[in-house]
């Protein structure tokens, strides 16, 4: 079953712009990461956020977890045509095992 | 350092067959985790091994199974395959070094097996 769900399912941008997608789970995790996946490839792992954290950057990425709402949010600054994919969130929980639960995903386009 | 392999790359096959897919996770990587990838039900949570060993199932069929030798490889393995099998297998490794209690650690993907099932 999914965990994650991601809002919007689709994003149009253009190129400059900034894109925000949601994500939201339903039960208490360990961590929280997102990957991305450029047509029917595989993941390319973009940054982890653990539950203890609010807040990460990496680059022109920048990630918000709250635990309270069991959500999180992916922004990505003056996007590029290259940022078009589709993006995953994907939630860990404790207890020893690497299994990540996937979002149906959001996908994005940035358009020149 | 390589990152994961995937082989094939893509396979075509036919009901009633059954097909092996291979993975060779990164170097030093001891963990090798599966998931099917379809445009209905998304990425799922196939099983995942560690030292040779199951340490993890998802909610798939017994005609799902998978194995991880020595020097880390896996492979999962199909049986009887079902039109709706068809579907992108993307295999991830991670280091897991750390201890049951803290969780996972990030995972890197390979390309995947595009299987499709005539």
């Amino acid at each position: 079953s999914q965990q994650g769900e991601e809002d919007p399912q689709a994003l149009s941008i253009q190129e400059g712009e900034n894109a925000t997608m949601n994500c939201s789970y339903k039960t208490s995790i360990n961590n929280l990461q997102w990957y991305r996946q450029n047509s029917g490839r595989g993941l390319v792992h973009l940054i982890l956020i653990r539950s203890n954290e609010r807040e990460k950057h990496s680059g022109r990425l920048r990630v918000t977890l709250d635990t309270s709402k069991k959500s999180s949010s992916l922004l990505i600054t003056a996007s590029r045509a290259a940022d078009t994919a589709s993006y995953f969130c994907a939630t860990a929980r404790f207890g020893g095992s690497e299994k990540l639960v996937f979002g149906k995903g959001t996908k994005l386009t940035v358009n020149p | 350092k390589a990152g994961v392999t995937q082989t094939p790359r893509y396979l075509i096959k036919t009901r009633g067959q059954q097909v092996t897919l291979s993975c060779s996770p990164i170097s030093g990587h001891r963990s090798v985790s599966w998931y099917q990838q379809t445009p209905g039900q998304g990425l799922q949570f196939l099983f995942e091994y560690f030292s040779e060993t199951q340490r993890n199932k998802g909610n798939f069929p017994g005609r799902f199974s998978g194995r991880q030798f020595s020097n880390s490889r896996s492979e999962m393995n199909v049986s009887t395959l079902e039109l709706g099998d068809s579907a992108l297998y993307l295999c991830a490794s991670s280091l897991l070094m750390r201890t049951a209690l803290l969780g996972t650690e990030t995972q890197y993907f390979g390309p995947g097996t595009r299987l499709l099932v005539l």
